[in-house]
């Protein structure tokens, strides 16, 4: 069974620019959420999306959105890039929305460089 | 809201010796408590998590943690350290209210020879 796949593994962008990060959860799983990571900040949360709605939202600024599919598969997608942007952005899957019994299961991340 | 804190950022053990990553928590409510693991350049790998079942929980690769609420802790331990275990261990803390993931900041395990 295919797991948490994100795409592309690693981007360059320049500032200013927007960038489109994509999520395939595992089969099955209608929860997606997502997450970012840097060595000052640890991971923080972003957004959460359960069945096409955003359920919950992290304390990010609005250049940060996304969106969930039908089929589940996420995107999110950062305009106006900062330097401070640079960090892997992890997406991770649940079967369902109740995440304190199962956990999330996550992918290997898309890196990501603001330069 | 709940929180979580990893009491060492760094853990320094021996191949073959005991390891513990420290974990405190605070939840409003019965909280669900996770550990994973993160190797480099990889994503988050789930070890092990406590639902408010058996209170002392194994899970992979010979990891196990103790739920205990009057200390709020969720330790994790091993009773033998191997190479492969070099990795950063993230503690996490859910509750059923906002059913949102706090994460505490790590800690960097490292296997000497």
């Amino acid at each position: 069974k295919a797991g948490v796949t994100q795409t592309p593994r690693y981007l360059i962008k320049t500032r200013g620019q927007q960038v489109t990060l994509s999520c395939s959860p595992i089969s099955g799983h209608r929860s997606v959420s997502w997450y970012q990571q840097t060595p000052g900040q640890g991971l923080q949360f972003l957004f959460e999306y359960f069945s096409e709605t955003q359920r919950n939202k992290g304390n990010f600024p609005g250049r940060f959105s996304g969106r969930q599919f039908s089929n589940s598969r996420s995107e999110m997608n950062v305009s106006t890039l900062e330097l401070g942007d640079s960090a892997l952005y992890l997406c991770a899957s649940s079967l369902v929305a109740d995440t304190t019994n199962y956990g999330y299961t996550f992918g290997s991340g898309t890196r990501l460089t603001v330069v | 809201a709940q929180s979580v804190t990893q009491l060492d950022s760094h853990v320094s053990v021996s191949e073959g010796t005991p390891v513990l990553l420290r974990c405190n928590y605070s939840s409003s409510y019965s909280p669900s408590l996770f550990w994973y693991v993160q190797h480099p350049n990889k994503g988050l790998q789930l070890l092990l998590k406590y639902t408010s079942a058996a209170t002392l929980v194994k899970g992979i690769n010979g990891f196990e943690a103790e739920f205990k609420k009057s200390e709020t802790s969720f330790h994790l331990t091993k009773p033998s350290a191997h190479m492969s275990d070099a990795a950063e261990y993230f503690c996490v803390v859910s509750d059923i209210n906002n059913n949102d993931m706090r994460f505490g900041a790590g800690t960097r395990l490292t296997v000497k020879p």
